[in-house]
């Protein structure tokens, strides 16, 4: 069974400029999550997928934030325009049911640095 | 008042000892509480989930609730070198993260 995957690894872009992050769950992973570590900070939550449908994007820390979803199988986050403050490693997790009781699984995250 | 706080610094164990990592949480209705670990530049991978008060034992992995103090530790059995990485505390369907702890454990 593959895993989460995420793409890029890596991304460096310029202030002002967009990128768009992209997560492809586990096959038949209904949940979607995306999660943000800022250097020296916790992991945050940002939104949480169910299917095609935003269930909790009160974690989206502006307007500048956008998630999608389309069809329910891979995700997007683009930021647009994006600032210094944006660089850290964005993670996007997924899991079978609405519960964690099994659990999240992690993909490897994308290391955002915007300069 | 932070959600999830992990207060202790790095924590170095030698090879074959206990590491104990605590966690404490402020939402007083959380419910389901989790260990993670993350290894340098990886992502972070489940090892532990609990609901209940008191203990629960996976292999040399033990995770303690305690809901009426508000805090959820961790103990590893036997210590590895290859246990030496951050450990995440994490409360609630949301995941609500603490910032981690890092364990080195030194042969």
């Amino acid at each position: 069974e593959a895993g989460v995957t995420q793409f890029p690894s890596h991304s460096v872009i310029e202030k002002g400029q967009t990128v768009t992050l992209r997560c492809d769950p586990i096959s038949g992973h209904d949940n979607l999550y995306w999660y943000r570590r800022v250097m020296g900070k916790e992991i945050k939550f940002l939104l949480h997928f169910v299917k095609e449908s935003k269930q909790d994007e009160s974690g989206m820390p502006n307007n500048r934030f956008l998630a999608e979803r389309t069809g329910g199988t891979y995700s997007t986050l683009k930021v647009q325009p994006a600032e210094l403050e944006d660089s850290g490693v964005y993670f996007c997790a997924s899991s079978q049911g609405p519960h964690s009781y099994y659990g999240y699984t992690f993909g490897s995250g994308t290391r955002l640095t915007v300069v | 008042q932070k959600e999830v706080e992990q207060n202790s610094g790095p924590l170095s164990v030698p090879e074959g000892a206990i590491a104990s990592l605590n966690c404490t949480y402020s939402d007083r209705g959380s419910q389901s509480f989790f260990w993670y670990r993350q290894y340098s530049g990886k992502s972070p991978e489940l090892i532990m989930f609990i609901y209940s008060n008191g203990d629960k034992e996976d292999g040399r992995f033990t995770a303690q609730l305690n809901k009426a103090s508000q805090y959820v530790s961790l103990l590893i059995r036997d210590s590895q070198p290859s246990d030496s990485a951050t450990y995440l505390c994490a409360v609630n369907n949301r995941l609500a993260f603490g910032k981690g702890n890092q364990v080195v454990v030194i042969p």
